[in-house]
């Protein structure tokens, strides 16, 4: 069975400060990782998405993420961030066999502080 | 191209009751996954429909049941409700062709069992 950890349950940082937001997961099979954000009171929206090939991921509004499979982390980056990056950001992953069961990590809550 | 819908947005039910939650897939998308997101968690997968059958379940009890329809459309039923059932719950539409495995979620429905 896969599981997913985010290491920060809370990230507070600076308007235009670079920000990392960082996720390991295990798992016995072969996975494709995922970014979602949620703003409050909203559903989940794609950031990003890794299924193959090259291991650096560029998403939506600016934000990318690196997959490193022999450290089996998949840490989301953004070099300059806004107040409005102010949200919760989930890391998922699901099997490449099957693709159809998502595996959540808690979540992360970055803060930009003006 | 309209997203995924749910409804109702908010509900409030007793302990015991029974109560169905409705999901309107995005056009084209012939897969629906179900989440619950318990407050300060991420997610937890339910289970899924393709073709109007499930597709994989997460580990919850059978009181957790589900329907799609033949317009991709489904019903997520929860049955003898529990005050741990209060949660955010998730409808993620998507159509599994090639390698996307990409879901797109609704807006989820606010459920408070009292």
């Amino acid at each position: 069975a896969q599981s997913v950890t985010q290491l920060d349950s809370q990230v507070p940082v600076f308007e235009e400060a670079p920000v990392e937001l960082r996720c390991n997961y295990s798992s016995s099979v072969s996975v494709y990782l995922f970014w979602y954000v949620q703003y409050p009171n909203q559903g989940l929206q794609l950031l990003l998405k890794y299924l193959s090939g090259s291991t650096l991921v560029k998403g939506i509004n600016g934000f990318e993420a690196e997959f490193n499979k022999s450290q089996t982390s998949f840490h989301l980056r953004k070099p300059s961030v806004h107040i409005s990056d102010t949200a919760e950001y989930f890391c998922a992953v699901s099997e490449t066999n099957t693709g159809n069961q998502f595996y959540f990590g808690t979540g992360t809550s970055l803060t930009v502080i003006p | 191209e309209t997203g995924v819908t749910q409804s109702p947005t908010h509900l409030i039910k007793t302990r015991g009751q029974q109560v169905t939650l409705r999901c309107s897939s995005q056009s084209g998308h012939n897969t629906v996954s179900w989440y619950q997101q318990a407050l300060g968690q991420g997610p937890q997968f339910i289970f899924q429909y393709y073709r109007e059958e499930e597709n994989g379940r997460g580990n919850f009890p059978p009181r957790f049941s589900g329907l799609q329809f033949p317009n991709y459309s489904s019903e997520l039923n929860v049955n003898a409700l529990e005050l741990d059932d209060s949660a955010l719950y998730l409808c993620a539409s998507s159509f599994p062709s090639g390698s996307s495995y990409e879901q797109y979620f609704g807006p989820g429905t606010r459920l408070t069992v009292t």
